[in-house]
Parts: structure tokens; C-alpha cells; sequence
């Protein structure tokens, strides 16, 4: 019973690289997201996916894209990491619909990188 | 003034002591309320949710919700160490571009003492 897993779990890169943080969910849930959760700001979305075929900006999306490849899975690219973006990436599936009034959020375990 | 604010603690108890975290809001909007555990280097897990002013119960867990005062509380009676924990609040309302904005608290970090 898996849920939803992302990997790497840490990752540590050099100002300047690219990376790719990878979800999947197996709970046949419609919408995925990406937050980050940094001390004293709290989790933040960066961008969502409501459905397959579709994503959305959130709160702070600058310096990162997403891919929603089907239903199961949603990834996160860094195209030229800066220190700002180190943080811990949580990847998120909810069975609504994008954000509605009762959504529902299951997380995954998260990624820890480190920009230097 | 931020929307939503959660005392960041940390909140130390002894085993078994009643435990109370707090939320307010200052957006009237704000129509579903929750709460999220988050243990360390876990990602967070929904504990419980409400919608309307009151109280919900579940096992030693309550949440209550007063919409005038713009307030949420989470109690947890009879304490355990196995409770240690970040407690996030979380609630939506309806945004500008017609969807819902989902927004967290920066969470509470517990630890209860054997």
C-alpha cells in the first residue's frame, strides 16, 4: 500500500544544475501537487496538476516546471537550481478535482535538496 | 497580517496532559477547515476535518472550529509520546481566478514526555 512516493529522498546539487523530482501515486486520485516547506514559511504550493493533461501555477512556481506524464504520475524540474530552492519537496494527490473546498491531501515522504 | 497563524511552539507535555494547539484567520472567506500531523522527516498526513462551527470528536482527538472569532482548535486528551509530532492547520477558501486556495499554517512542533 504504497500511496504516494517520490524520489530521490536528498539530493544535493551546485548552483546551476538541473534536476528532476519524481512522483507517482497509486490511488488512482485525479489531481497531484508540489509544495515545498521551508522553516518559518510553512508548505507552499509551486504548481498543481487538477488532471491529467493539465497544470496550474501556485503560490511561488518561478524557477521550476512541471510535467503531469498520466494519471499516476507528476514531476517536478529544477532547470538551473539557485540556494534559494533548497528546501524539502512534498508531492501530494488528492481525489477532487484541483483544489476545491474540501480538499484532501495525501503526501508523500519528501525530498530533501540541498542547493550549494 | 498573514491569513492564517499557528504558533510554532515548540510545546513540551508530560504524558497524558491534555493538549491544546491553536489557529486563527483572518479571512472570513475560509470555509473548510483541517488538521495535519506531520512527523519528522515524514511528509504530512490529514487528521482531521470540519466545515462547520463546533466541535468534531474522534477518539481523544477534537477539533473545533468558531467561525465568529475566527479560531480553530485541536485538543488532544491523554497524551502519548507516540503524539510527538507537527501539527499543521489547513484551510481552503475560494480564490479571485475561481478556485480554491488551500492554505497552511506553519504548524506547531509537540513533543509529549514519558
Amino acid at each position: 500500500n504504497a500511496g504516494v512516493t517520490q524520489t530521490p529522498k536528498f539530493q544535493v546539487l551546485k548552483t546551476g544544475q538541473s534536476m528532476t523530482l519524481q512522483c507517482a501515486q497509486d490511488m488512482n486520485h485525479n489531481s497531484m501537487y508540489w509544495y515545498r516547506q521551508d522553516p518559518g514559511m510553512g508548505l507552499r504550493l509551486i504548481y498543481y496538476s487538477a488532471s491529467e493533461g493539465t497544470t496550474d501555477k501556485g503560490e511561488v512556481p518561478n524557477g521550476y516546471n512541471v510535467s503531469r506524464l498520466n494519471k499516476r504520475e507528476f514531476s517536478l524540474r529544477l532547470e538551473s537550481a539557485a540556494p534559494s530552492q533548497t528546501s524539502v519537496y512534498f508531492c501530494a494527490s488528492s481525489d477532487i478535482l484541483g483544489l476545491s473546498r474540501n480538499t484532501k491531501l495525501f503526501f508523500g515522504s519528501g525530498t530533501q535538496l540541498s542547493v550549494l | 497580517q498573514k491569513e492564517v497563524e499557528q504558533d510554532p511552539g515548540p510545546l513540551s507535555v508530560p504524558e497524558g496532559a491534555i493538549v491544546s494547539l491553536n489557529c486563527t484567520y483572518s479571512n472570513s472567506a475560509f470555509q473548510y477547515f483541517m488538521w495535519y500531523r506531520q512527523y519528522s522527516r515524514k511528509g504530512p498526513e490529514l487528521l482531521m476535518y470540519t466545515y462547520s462551527s463546533g466541535n468534531k470528536e474522534d477518539g481523544r482527538f477534537t477539533a473545533q472550529v468558531d467561525k465568529s472569532s475566527k479560531y480553530i482548535s485541536l485538543f488532544i486528551r491523554d497524551s502519548q509520546p507516540s503524539d510527538s509530532a507537527t501539527y499543521l492547520c489547513a484551510m481552503s477558501r475560494l480564490s479571485g481566478a475561481g478556485s480554491y486556495q488551500l492554505t497552511f499554517g506553519k504548524g506547531t512542533k509537540l513533543s509529549v514526555i514519558p
